[in-house]
């Protein structure tokens, strides 16, 4: 398998759930991200990982909570989340981290819907 | 001011017509990346084409060429022929270099998108 992995495509959950996100990239990359894209709205980058050390958090609500347990893999833990929060969650990778000039490779994304 | 500006936010064509895609980027930086990327309805972002600012050549890939003009900040997207398959949105995105202050980070600067709508 190759490229990068995103489980599940589609999850629905209501407001008190707890779930996860999960990523996996396959290109030996160094970087991973966590986007958000909402209807009608750009790309909102919410979380980047360089080295398995988080660089970034872009004002992301507590309720989402990242985890990145190697270079490999990429979480996104959900609780208590708000009808707002439905959106395409996707995942990403680079060989380095932003800024270097490697290209992103993104997932399929996780089509997630809050009731 | 956004840093990527795509101003087409949908474009709707024939079969077989050519379409070009605009982008306007704005930086201040000397060292920059530029790219493109496809997103069909699947939803995956797909990586076109990365030019870095050093390097206006122009490039064609069989019915996909790009213009990038320094003068003008855009880097421009034009499909020839194009085929209902090129339905997507189209995204053009802004790397920049790390500031040098300290810091070992870039930004990378998503435009809003353009959705292409090619009708058989």
């Amino acid at each position: 398998e190759t490229g990068v992995t995103q489980t599940p495509r589609h999850l629905v959950m209501g407001m008190t759930n707890k779930k996860s996100l999960k990523c996996e990239q396959h290109l030996g990359h160094n970087a991973m991200y966590w986007y958000k894209q909402s209807a009608k709205k750009p790309l909102e980058l919410m979380f980047v990982y360089n080295f398995k050390e988080q660089t970034e958090n872009n004002s992301v609500p507590s309720r989402f909570s990242p985890e990145c347990p190697n270079s490999s893999h990429l979480f996104l833990h959900l609780h208590t989340l708000q009808p707002e929060d439905s959106a395409l969650y996707l995942c990403a990778s680079s060989q380095d981290p932003q800024g270097g000039g490697s290209p992103l490779h993104f997932g399929n994304g996780t089509r997630l819907t809050v009731t | 001011a956004q840093k990527v500006t795509q101003a087409q936010t949908e474009i709707s064509v024939v079969e077989k017509e050519d379409v070009t895609l605009d982008c306007v980027y704005e930086t201040r930086d000397t060292t920059y990346y530029l790219f493109w990327y496809k997103q069909p309805p699947s939803g995956e972002l797909v990586f076109l084409i990365r030019r870095n600012s050093f390097d206006e050549q122009n490039e064609i890939s069989g019915r996909y060429s790009w213009n990038f003009q320094k003068s003008t900040s855009s880097f421009n997207f034009t499909i020839t022929a194009s085929q209902v398959v090129d339905s997507a949105v189209y995204f053009c995105a802004l790397s920049e270099a790390p500031s040098g202050r300290g810091s070992t980070l870039g930004r990378l600067y998503f435009g809003r998108g353009t959705q292409l709508t090619v009708w058989p």
